[in-house]
């Protein structure tokens, strides 16, 4: 298994575009999860995806944030307009039902830079 | 809502000596409890686990937690310490009762002095 995919790894863009971060999960995982990692807050948990319907998003800091998942092995993050406080890793990772047990697994991450 | 302090944001050790990362949890229902590394421009990966059950815990690397819950704590430990072990490492606790993913400690970040 090729495990959690993210692209782009390193994104730097310029303050007011836009910018998406995508992730393509586990196969056979079931729920998806869009964590952002900064130096400040350290990791949290942006919103959560189970079976293709995002279940929570109390994480998601602003109306410029939102997410999608049109089918099991796609889901996108996207930033309209980014600002230079949205710089930071942004983190996808998926699991299975039996997540507890099995754990979550992550991806390399995407290293965003708003200048 | 459940939480999680690491004490110490940066723990060094000698190589050979053993290692100790502190972690404690609050929880309103009974925990998961998780510990994963992070090294360098890499995700997380997952170390151990605690879920039910026997409450020492062994997971890759030679690393081990004991769960603790009259301390409601989950320290990580490994008996020497490697080079390779230098890294951030993350303690979490599952948010509720089911899948729905996991709050983070802060990190701290080992380093193996030589």
């Amino acid at each position: 298994d090729a495990g959690v995919i993210q692209s782009p790894r390193h994104e730097v863009t310029e303050m007011g575009q836009e910018v998406t971060l995508r992730c393509k999960p586990i196969s056979g995982h079931n729920s998806l999860f869009w964590y952002r990692q900064t130096m400040m807050r350290g990791l949290e948990l942006l919103i959560y995806f189970n079976n293709n319907v995002p279940i929570d998003d109390s994480g998601m800091p602003e109306d410029r944030f939102s997410a999608k998942m049109p089918n099991a092995s796609f889901s996108t993050l996207k930033i309209q307009p980014s600002e230079p406080r949205d710089s930071a890793v942004y983190f996808c990772a998926s699991s299975s039902e039996g997540a507890l047990y099995y754990g979550y697994t992550f991806g390399s991450g995407t290293r965003l830079t708003v200048v | 809502a459940q939480s999680v302090t690491q004490l110490g944001s940066h723990v060094s050790v000698s190589e050979g000596a053993l290692v100790l990362l502190r972690c404690n949890y609050s929880s309103s229902v009974p925990p998961y409890l998780f510990w994963y590394v992070q090294y360098p421009n890499q995700g997380l990966q997952l170390l151990l686990k605690y879920t039910t059950g026997a409450t020492l815990v062994k997971g890759i690397n030679g690393f081990e937690a004991e769960f603790k819950k009259s301390e409601t704590s989950f320290h990580l430990t490994k008996p020497s310490a490697h080079m390779s072990d230098a890294a951030e490492y993350f303690c979490a606790v599952s948010r509720g009762g089911g899948a729905d993913g996991l709050t983070f400690g802060k990190g701290t970040h080992l380093i193996i002095q030589p």
